[in-house]
């Protein structure tokens, strides 16, 4: 059971913006960086955001991030079909002294 | 450009140890970062398995701390997974991958799946 809770499922038509909430606690979210993984059908995760808000080379600025207290958001904007894919937070965790994925949010292309 | 390629036997006997290795290209090891394992059940999603520095230094998930070893060989410049006494829940995709700066997973192998079954 992870300890970081996302929504299950989120969904928009092109064109429009999502925003996908990680929520957390004080030893995880609430005092260090989170990231921002997409996960294509049957590919493995890529990196889509580091440190809260940073985004990889050649990830476009579609894709941001942003954190607030135990909580983090990403946000894609210009939604494309190419978009439709699960999305993972993860951060590390002082308690558990590991790293935690999020439980997952699956984007859906209306 | 850095790639990692997972390896090891697509089927383990219940109660046995899976074995994987992860061979690094473009990146000597011992150079730097850390190095570490991922694991996807088929229909769910992402779990930390526990990660190795350059140095030696290993890091768990705690829940499977007591059946899980990495380890490091640099001359062949591959991390390795062994995790014991196996049963169908740890029938998966195993990821290997590299962490950056602050414990991010940057850069991922493409995956192997493995199976736990008599």
């Amino acid at each position: 059971q992870s300890v970081l809770t996302q929504s299950p499922s989120v969904s928009a038509a092109p064109g429009q913006k999502v925003a996908i909430s990680c929520s957390g606690s004080s030893s995880n979210i609430g005092n260090n960086y989170v990231s921002w993984y997409q996960q294509l059908p049957g590919t493995a995760p890529k990196l889509l955001i580091y440190d809260n808000n940073k985004r990889p080379s050649g990830i476009p600025d579609r894709f941001s991030g942003s954190k607030s207290g135990t909580s983090a958001t990403l946000g894609i904007t210009g939604l494309q079909t190419g978009d439709e894919a699960d999305y993972y937070c993860g951060t590390w965790d002082s308690s558990l002294s590991a790293y935690v994925f999020g439980t997952g949010t699956k984007v859906t292309v209306l | 450009q850095v790639q990692l390629q997972e390896s090891g036997p697509g089927l383990v006997k219940p109660s046995e140890t899976l074995s994987l290795t992860c061979a690094v290209s473009g990146y000597s090891i011992s150079s730097g970062y850390y190095w570490g394992w991922i694991r996807q059940p088929p229909g769910k999603g992402l779990e930390c398995i526990g990660s190795i520095h350059h140095s030696g230094s290993t890091d768990y998930n705690p829940s499977l701390k007591s059946r899980v070893t990495i380890s490091v060989d640099t001359s062949k410049n591959q991390f390795s997974l062994k995790l014991s006494s196996v049963t169908a829940a740890d029938t998966a995709v195993y990821y290997c991958a590299r962490q950056s700066g602050t414990r991010v997973f940057a850069i991922w192998g493409q995956g192997t799946m493995v199976t736990v079954s008599s």
